[in-house]
């Protein structure tokens, strides 16, 4: 069975602190992968997205990494921010099974890293 | 940066009732999911939707589920006879290789 696992569930660290958060997947056959951020009771905002041939992607203090061989990303979240805090959820989007990329296949998402920034 | 845009908010509906919930994507994609997320629980996928017709669905999406795209804007997902489980989140995207996601509408049945 295909599935997404985060640790650690919550983090709570003083501003300023460089953080990691990880993402590991079963199946190594992944077609990308993707960081949201999701606010209490909103919606959930697209971070990074890594296609299965790269290696990293960067957004300003973010960077997101992806080692397909062993089954995991990374997010690094630098100089962080009490604006920061959310909860970051990883999804991965597996090679469709059907040929002719007439569809994209689902996403299928971790339980998510709840991420508290204190001042 | 055009978004997915999603209505009611929120939905209060009693047990047994119908319900649809409306999605527009954006305009010029051509893939259409809905999701769910039950307070606490993971985001689960429902339903993709692609030329007109279910590319794929989940368990979850049972005979009591339906989705739509009745004109050239708006996507729909439509409970027949809604159960206290069906309370969640529901989260309509749309999208080629990324995903662009609503900000959801949060159904509560009582």
């Amino acid at each position: 069975k295909q599935e997404v696992t985060q640790i650690p569930a919550a983090l709570s660290v003083p501003e300023g602190e460089n953080l990691v958060l990880n993402c590991s997947f079963t199946d190594s056959a992944i077609y990308n992968l993707q960081w949201f951020r999701q606010d209490p009771g909103k919606g959930l905002t697209s971070l990074l997205l890594i296609q299965s041939s790269q290696r990293e992607q960067t957004s300003g203090r973010l960077n997101a990494s992806l080692d397909k061989s062993s089954g995991r990303s990374t997010l690094y979240i630098a100089a962080s921010q009490p604006g920061d805090s959310a909860t970051y959820l990883c999804a991965v989007r597996w090679t469709p099974p059907y040929a002719g990329g007439t569809s994209y296949g689902k996403l299928t998402f971790g339980q998510g890293t709840i991420l508290t920034v204190h001042p | 940066e055009p978004e997915v845009t999603q209505t009611p908010s929120h939905q209060v509906t009693q047990m047994g009732q119908e319900v649809i919930l409306r999605c527009v994507p954006i305009s010029n994609h051509l893939y259409f999911y809905w999701y769910r997320q039950i307070l606490g629980q993971k985001v689960e996928f429902l339903v993709s939707f692609y030329n007109n017709e279910i590319s794929e669905k989940s368990e979850i999406f049972d005979d009591q589920f339906s989705v739509e795209r009745p004109d050239g804007s708006n996507f729909t997902l439509k409970i027949r006879s809604t159960k206290l489980e069906d309370s969640a989140m529901y989260f309509c995207a749309s999208g080629d290789s990324r995903g662009f996601f609503g900000q959801g509408t949060r159904l509560t049945v009582v």
